[in-house]
Formats: structure tokens, sequence, C-alpha cells
């Protein structure tokens, strides 16, 4: 079956560093998402792994690892308006489908 | 303006009414999907559309349709809604042969309440 797996809540200080897993399982696996997204708002593009290995954009980079099924979310020098749900998604099958995890919701404190 | 667009934003109908919401987009993207979001479930696929003349059902199909009319329009209706389709909906697209991704991008979303 497929599944993706992410934790439901994260709490972080501004200015601190967290990371956000990913774990999933799913047939046919091409590529791996991430997206951001505010409360009531559509979710935005943030960044996408197809490789093994880290993908680092400014404040924001993203690892995978094909063999372990396993992708991690990284933010460096957190903001308020970091405060978001991030959701994890899987790529997979011929069509390129995307499989959603529950999103992790991160709240930053000051 | 915003590529993908999403009308009405916010709908409150009753239990048996047939509802239609809209999506257009100005990307010139190919690819249209439909998804619902519900609370600690995350997205969720109804419909998904690689052109005008082809529709495929996502992983939640049941109680939904779809049209594709252009390839700037994807329009989901629900025939007869009931309660347990409230949700928040959005529309997205892509275009697989901009870069090696085909990521999605979303419009802002209809949130739907039947009661």
């Amino acid at each position: 079956g497929q599944n993706i797996d992410q934790p439901t809540e994260m709490t972080a200080t501004e200015g601190a560093i967290v990371q956000i897993n990913c774990t999933y399982q799913t047939s046919g696996f091409n590529g791996l998402f991430w997206y951001q997204q505010h409360a009531g708002e559509a979710p935005t593009f943030l960044s996408y792994n197809v490789l093994d290995g880290l993908e680092e954009k400014g404040r924001f980079s993203s690892f995978l690892s094909r063999s372990k099924g396993y992708s991690y979310l990284l933010l460096k020098e957190l903001q308020m308006k970091d405060s978001a749900s991030y959701l994890c998604a899987a790529q997979a099958g011929r069509t390129d489908k995307l499989i959603f995890g529950t999103g992790t919701r991160l709240q930053v404190f000051p | 303006d915003a590529d993908v667009t999403q009308t009405p934003r916010n709908r409150i109908t009753k239990t048996g009414k047939r509802i239609m919401l809209e999506c257009s987009q100005t990307k010139g993207h190919d690819r249209m999907y439909w998804y619902r979001q519900d609370p600690g479930l995350g997205l969720r696929l109804i419909y998904y559309s690689f052109d005008v003349k082809d529709i495929n059902k996502g992983e939640i199909s049941d109680g939904y349709s779809v049209s594709r009319q252009a390839q700037a329009k994807f329009s989901l209706s629900l025939e007869s809604a009931i309660p347990n389709q409230t949700a928040l909906y959005f529309c997205a697209t892509s275009d697989p042969l901009s870069g090696s991704t085909d990521t999605q991008y979303f419009g802002p979303g209809t949130r739907l309440t039947v009661l």
C-alpha cells in the first residue's frame, strides 16, 4: 500500500533550527515534495528531491534517502512567519500522482 | 493576478443540493487536479485530468463528478451534497514538460459546508 508518515505537531523557538521528518512507503516512487501551508491558505511548493542527498534553498533544505524511504525538511533561523503546516508528498507511479502525508503543524514561539 | 483561481471561495449549502466548484488557470498547464482536505487526513485526490479529453478518478471520487471544459477550466460537481462532503477543496495544475518535477500549483481553495 501507500503510506506517508510525519509528526502531527512540532514547536520551536524563533532563530532556532527545526527538522521535520517524513517516512514513506509507495510503489513506483519517483520523487519527494515538500509544501508549506498557512492556515486556510493554499499549499505552496518548497522543494523537490529525486536523488539521494541534500538540496539547499536559502533557509530551507530538504534531504532524501530512497533506500530508507526517508526525507526531512530542515528550517534554519526560524521566523514567526514559518509557523505553518508542512506537507510531505511522495510522487509515484506512471502518472506522477502525489500521495500526501497529513502534514506537520509547526508553531514558532518568540 | 493569481495563476490558479477558484470560485466560489466559500459556500454553505443544504443536504441534497447540487453544487459546482470551478477552477480556472492562466498557467497554460495541461494537467489539472481536484483535492479535498479534511483535518487530520491531509489532501486526498478526487479527480485528475491530463488534457481536455482525459479524465481519471482519484482515490475518493464517489459522490463527485468533473468536467474539463477547456485547457484552462476544470469544474467539480457534487450531484447531491451530503454533510460528510464538508471540507476545503483545492484545485491544482501542473506541467510535466516544465523541468523534470511536474510540480503541482494550488488554487486558493473553496471552503464548502453542507448542512
